[in-house]
């Protein structure tokens, strides 16, 4: 079955600070792996995705995140954190871009001055 | 494009009523998924529809909820009698076959029953 971890519920990080959030997953076949931000009140807006092709990927508001197979892994990273970025983020994976994602719980980003 | 449209975007409603909630997705969109988001439980997919068709209804808690899609451009999911622990909020999101693009969410309807 499709499972995604997040083993991180808060982090604080300092503006300016580097920002990496971990996601792991399992999955039975080359996944399909998405970051979504979603602001408070606001619905989960697409970060970036992977699906074939280079293991780094970037995306939108400067964000990046590194596919590594060997370590179920696709974690999000970015080099300096605005007080902007405060905000959860998920990491999902599925079969397809388009049919049934499963989530993780979210990390919840604290970005102190 | 409007993107995926939900209404409405707060609702507060007495235990034992129903309660309705809709989705407009992206035209051209064949995917449509109802997602529930709590505090406790995450992100849960609830349903989901391919070409206005029900895929997937494993999600949806109990015979109370209930969802339709009667055509491309709309969906509802209707819960009859709500109760205090339905209190979440739902979301919609579509998605394009053949587009790996992931979802485009809507801004969620936030529900309270007291």
């Amino acid at each position: 079955a499709q499972s995604v971890t997040q083993p991180d519920i808060h982090i604080t990080v300092s503006e300016g600070a580097s920002l990496e959030l971990r996601c792991n997953y399992s999955y039975g076949a080359t996944p399909y792996l998405f970051w979504y931000v979603q602001s408070p009140g606001q619905g989960l807006q697409l970060l970036l995705k992977y699906f074939s092709g280079d293991t780094l990927v970037q995306g939108i508001k400067g964000f990046e995140a590194e596919f590594k197979r060997s370590q179920s892994s696709f974690n999000l990273r970015k080099p300096s954190v605005h007080w902007s970025d405060a905000a959860e983020y998920f990491c999902a994976v599925g079969p397809t871009g388009f049919q049934k994602l499963v989530f993780g719980t979210g990390t919840r980003l604290l970005v102190s001055p | 494009d409007a993107g995926v449209i939900q209404s409405p975007r707060h609702e507060v409603t007495e235990m034992g009523q129903e309660v309705t909630l809709r989705c407009k997705p992206i035209s051209g969109h064949d995917y449509l998924f109802w997602y529930r988001q709590t505090m406790m439980r995450g992100l849960e997919l609830l349903i989901y529809f391919n070409n206005n068709v029900p895929i997937d209804d494993s999600g949806m808690p109990e015979d109370r909820f209930s969802a339709k899609m009667p055509n491309a451009s709309f969906s509802t999911l209707k819960i009859q009698p709500s109760e205090p622990r339905d209190s979440a909020v739902y979301f919609c999101a579509s998605s394009h076959r053949g587009h790996h693009y992931g979802y485009t969410f809507g801004s969620g309807t936030r529900l309270t029953v007291v």
